[in-house]
Formats: C-alpha cells, structure tokens, sequence
C-alpha cells in the first residue's frame, strides 16, 4: 500500500474538468517535498505531466495544470478529451523511507 | 533524439539473477542520474532505486536493499540494474528514467525522459 493513496478510478464526460487527488502525510508531501505528475499508457512508457507542482514540460497542454497544499496534492484537467484516458500517478519524497514513492495510481475513463 | 534504450524481454526461474540495461542516446550521460522504477501486473509503480552517472553511488529503496544491484558503463552510456533472488512477485515491467542531476540523488527530483520498460517474468 503506498504512502500516497490515489483514488482508484474517475471519470468525466469529453469537455469536462476533473481532479485527481493524491494524499500524503507529514513525511512526504506535508513535509514540503515537491509532487510530480506522471500520465501512463498500457504498454508505454509513463510521461512526466507536471512537475514541481504545476509546471509543465515543453510540449503538455496548459489543459493540465497541478497544486499542492497540506498534505495533498491535485491534478487537474480541464476539457477532457478522449485521448486523456489513462493512469496517472503522483510522486515525491518521504524522508521514512528515504526515498521517492509514487501514489497508487488513478484510471482515468473519458466516457 | 534523446532517449533511454532498454534491453529485452526476459524470463526468468524463480532464485535466478536479471541483469537490465538501459542505454542513454541523444545526450550527454554524466549530466543526469538514473532512477529504476516497476511495474508489477494490475499495480501502481514503485520506485527501486537511482545511481550517480558521474560516480557510481547509488540509493536503494528499502525493500530492494541487499537485492538489487545498480551500476553504470560510462564508456556505452549503459546503466544496469541486477536483482537478484527472484520470486515470482518480481514479475513485472521494469522501467529506467533520467533524472535532473548526475552526481547528487535529489528528493525534489522528477523523471523526465523514460524507457520503453523491460517485461520480466519470473515462473518455474
């Protein structure tokens, strides 16, 4: 079970918002530690979505943006679109277990 | 083009080693570290460890210490990753990633370029 709980599964219709929440605890993301946010294929290689909260790489649509406060972190995405159906999972440091740790994943559906 | 490299599929009995390889092409190596993070069927992703591209030190999650092995060739540009004892829950993608920086783990770090991943399966 991972330090970051995720929600399992959401959805959302195309043109829609939705959020996707990853929650930590004093050890990692409310220590202060930075989140990244990672959008995954089956059977691709996952893709850096955001990092440091709510930067984007070159070449992500501003439709996806992240925020953190607490000990939980957001990812949201506005006007959804079909080709947004994937996982995507948090990351960020826990100084317990001294290392990076990734949320559980959600599953994304665009109905 | 930049991009990670990685070695093919393997299969494996269980107590057998793996050895992966990555290899970094279209930028220089030394400039950022190498994080390995799995994929196990119907899981999430677990981060396994990262090694300094400039020095060799490495930093291992806990549940892999004393497992896994991770190293570089800097003359091809190839980091490794060998686990070894495998049980049949290793069986799973395994996926290597650069981070932002070569010599110093970062906890602030992100992984901005991945490979493709290597299936693993470990079956008697």
């Amino acid at each position: 079970q991972s330090l970051l709980t995720q929600p399992p599964s959401v959805s959302g219709a195309p043109g829609q918002r939705i959020t996707i929440s990853c929650t930590g605890s004093s050890s990692n993301i409310g220590a202060d530690y930075d989140v990244h946010w990672y959008q995954h294929l089956p059977g691709t290689a996952p893709k850096l979505l955001i990092y440091v909260h709510n930067n984007r790489p070159s070449g992500v649509p501003d439709r996806f943006s992240g925020s953190k406060s607490g000990t939980s972190a957001s990812l949201a995405i506005t006007g959804l679109q079909p080709e947004d159906e994937a996982d995507y999972y948090c990351q960020s440091y826990d100084s317990s277990l001294s290392g990076w740790v990734f949320g559980g994943g959600t599953k994304l559906t665009v109905l | 083009q930049v991009q990670l490299v990685q070695s093919g599929t393997e299969v494996k009995k269980p107590g057998a080693s793996m050895k992966v390889s990555c290899k970094a092409v279209g930028y220089n190596f030394f400039t950022f570290g190498i994080s390995w993070v799995r994929q196990a069927p119907g899981q999430g992703l677990e981060w396994m460890g990262w090694i300094s591209t400039h020095n060799g030190n490495t930093k291992y999650a806990l549940k892999f210490q004393g497992r896994v092995t991770m190293t570089t060739d800097t003359s091809t540009s190839t980091a490794y990753m060998e686990l070894r004892s495998l049980r049949s829950d290793d069986t799973a993608v395994y996926y290597c990633g650069r981070d932002q920086d070569g010599l110093w783990f970062g906890v602030s770090y992100y992984m901005d370029v991945w490979g493709k991943g290597t299936p693993v399966t470990v079956s008697s």
